[in-house]
Formats: C-alpha cells, structure tokens, sequence
C-alpha cells in the first residue's frame, strides 16, 4: 500500500526557515517523480515543485524560485521541502505527492497518491 | 503560465442526478489533463487522467471527456459520498496549474 507521510510543519515567524519531509512506503520511491502541492486555507490547489527520480531536475512556481529547494534522498525513501524566508503568503497545507505517467500519444503525467497534508503557518 | 478556468464554482445535485464540470485552458493542453476529488478535511484523490482515463478503484459513474482547451468531468447519478471539491489540473507545461475548485454539494 502507497503511504506518503509528511512532517516538520508548524507556527513560523515571517523570515524564517522550515523544512518538510514526506516519508515514502509501499512502492519503488527512486523510480517515481515526486512534487509538493500547497493549499492555502479555504483555497484551491497551487504546485510548488517537482523534482525528478534521480533529483538532478528540480521545478519550481515562480513565486518560490530563490526561497525553496526541493530535494530527496532515495536511500531514506524521503522528500524534502526546504523554505526559506517566509512570508505569510506561503501559510498553507503542504502536501507530498506521487506522480505517474501514463504513455499514450504522449507522456501524460497525474499525481496518484498523496499525503495527508502538513500546515505551515507563517505569522509573528 | 497556462490558466485553467473551472465552473461552475459551486452546484447542489440531487441524489441520482448527473452532474458536468468544465475547465477550460488557455491555450491547448492535448488532453494532458486529471481530475480529483477532495472532501472535506482531506487530500486530494484522483479520479481522471489523460482526460478520459479513469483510475483504478474509481466508480465508472465518474467519466471525462474533452480536447483541445475544453474538458469536462460528468458524475452519472449523483452519490452522497460524491459531495466534495472538485478541481482539474493540467500537466502539458510547468508550471503546472490547477482549476479553482468546484464545491460539489447534495440538494
């Protein structure tokens, strides 16, 4: 069974530093692309990065280009989420997710399972 | 950026009714296209992928269609476990961008 469990959320000051993990179980973790998922409360969906099998290809939104650094460790079937300077904008429930592809006329990528959630609150 | 312009934001079915949700992109996404569902209080689960393919597990009532810019989810006979949020979500070019969210609720 798929299980993705993330951690390390929690009241922030604007400024500072946090950093997520999401524990991987019940599949292969160096053979999938892996990505975050933020959801500001009460709002809808917003990615934050992926980062490819090997790690050597990361993507970012704009908006946390320069302050957050998507990483893994496939020894320790681990993501990570590091932020740096927060702002209250970046107040969210972060979500680790797997993604998939389906090879049709082209690749067609979906994220099939994630985790519960953990909420990042950023307020002095 | 691509934007994905969902609607309708919110709607009440009744039990048995069949429900459509649209998204339409801003430029063409060859049906690289999902769709999850999202009750309350909980993570996102998908439903649809490659626009019409359903994921294992899900019931067939759920169905998607569509190319180009315009897709749609259909519910065929609404369920109470069917109440939820429903957001679509294209993977064609980073960044990848969701829909808003339609708050699907029973009549």
């Amino acid at each position: 069974e798929v299980q993705l469990v993330e951690s390390g959320g929690g009241l922030v000051q604007p400024g500072r530093s946090l950093k997520l993990s999401c524990a991987a179980s019940g599949f292969t973790y160096s053979n999938y692309v892996m990505a975050w998922v933020r959801q500001a409360p009460t709002k809808g969906l917003e990615w934050v990065a992926s980062i490819s099998t090997g790690g050597g290809n990361t993507y970012y939104r704009d908006s946390v280009k320069g302050r957050f650094t998507i990483s893994r460790d496939n020894a320790k079937n681990t993501l990570y989420l590091q932020i740096d300077s927060l702002r209250s904008e970046d107040t969210a429930t972060y979500y680790c997710a797997k993604a998939d592809v389906y090879y049709g006329l082209l690749p067609y990528w979906y994220f099939d399972f994630w985790g519960p959630g953990t909420m990042v609150t950023v307020s002095s | 950026d691509i934007q994905m312009t969902q609607s309708p934001a919110s709607l009440s079915a009744s039990l048995g009714e069949t429900v459509s949700i649209e998204c339409l992109a801003s430029e063409g996404i060859s049906n690289d296209l999902a769709w999850y569902q999202q009750k309350s209080g909980k993570s996102p689960q998908l439903l649809i992928y490659a626009a019409s393919r359903l994921q294992d597990g899900v019931p067939s009532r759920f169905s998607g269609s569509g190319s180009g810019t315009r897709y749609s989810l259909k519910i065929s006979g609404m369920q109470p476990e069917d109440e939820a949020d429903y957001f679509c979500q294209q993977s064609y070019k980073y960044p990848l961008t969701f829909g808003s969210g339609t708050k699907l609720e029973i009549k």
